[in-house]
């Protein structure tokens, strides 16, 4: 079974400054895709970023970035010069794939991390 | 290009009760999933429907129950509701393959009273 793991239940930055969040991840299989998604107060999630497990660059969207290293399972998300529109609630999230190589629609989300972006 | 849209926005129902929520997905999208998330939480996988047949199903008894229809939209039915599910219940739709995102609607909030 896949588990995903976010230990900071709140963060807070500046704003202006970069903040890491981090994300840990548990699985058997060889193939998977690593998600992260924006949850504002208003609900809805917003993908961000995503990593495959064989790609071999970390990804890069704007301002965010994935800091993947495989062998320590983590795949930590950066933000760039934080924003107040930031602050919301973040979430990785593991998309399995299945026997076919295909992408089966299942998400494993962790526990989510508040951010809190100050003036 | 239209995006992932839920209706309603808020229910209140009583123990018991049936509900219905629906989704529209994405034009294009032929996959549909559909997630619980209690305060507080991340969301849970509740299933997925991929032309029309479940293709995948979470933890969660038969009570809860989905539809996909030829235009891709999807429905999903909890029976018998009880106290613990009120949540947000997202839908999120996506193509097959691999690595392709779900494009997440704006949710149902479901108060069971």
């Amino acid at each position: 079974a896949q588990k995903i793991t976010q230990t900071q239940p709140g963060m807070f930055v500046q704003e202006k400054e970069a903040v890491t969040l981090d994300c840990t991840y548990d699985t058997s299989d060889q193939s998977y895709g690593l998600f992260w998604y924006k949850q504002p107060s208003s609900g809805e999630m917003i993908f961000l970023i995503y990593q495959g497990s064989y790609d071999e660059q970390n990804a890069t969207e704007g301002r965010y970035s994935l800091n993947f290293q495989k062998a320590r399972k983590s795949a930590n998300l950066v933000i760039s010069a934080s924003q107040l529109g930031d602050s919301a609630m973040y979430f990785c999230a593991m998309r399995e794939v299945n026997a076919g190589g295909t992408s089966y629609g299942k998400l494993t989300f962790g526990q989510g991390t508040i951010l809190t972006v100050h003036p | 290009e239209t995006g992932v849209t839920q209706s309603p926005t808020h229910l209140i129902k009583t123990r018991g009760q049936q509900v219905t929520l629906r989704c529209s997905s994405q034009s294009g999208h032929n996959t549909v999933s559909w997630y619980q998330q209690a305060l507080g939480q991340g969301p849970q996988f509740i299933f997925q429907y991929y032309r029309e047949e479940e293709n995948g199903r979470g933890n969660f008894p038969p009570r809860f129950s989905g539809l996909q229809f030829p235009n891709y939209s999807s429905e999903l039915n909890v029976n018998a509701l009880e106290l613990d599910d009120s949540a947000l219940y997202l839908c999120a739709s996506s193509t097959q393959g691999r690595g392709v995102e779900q494009f997440f609607g704006p949710g149902t909030r479901l108060t069971v009273l």
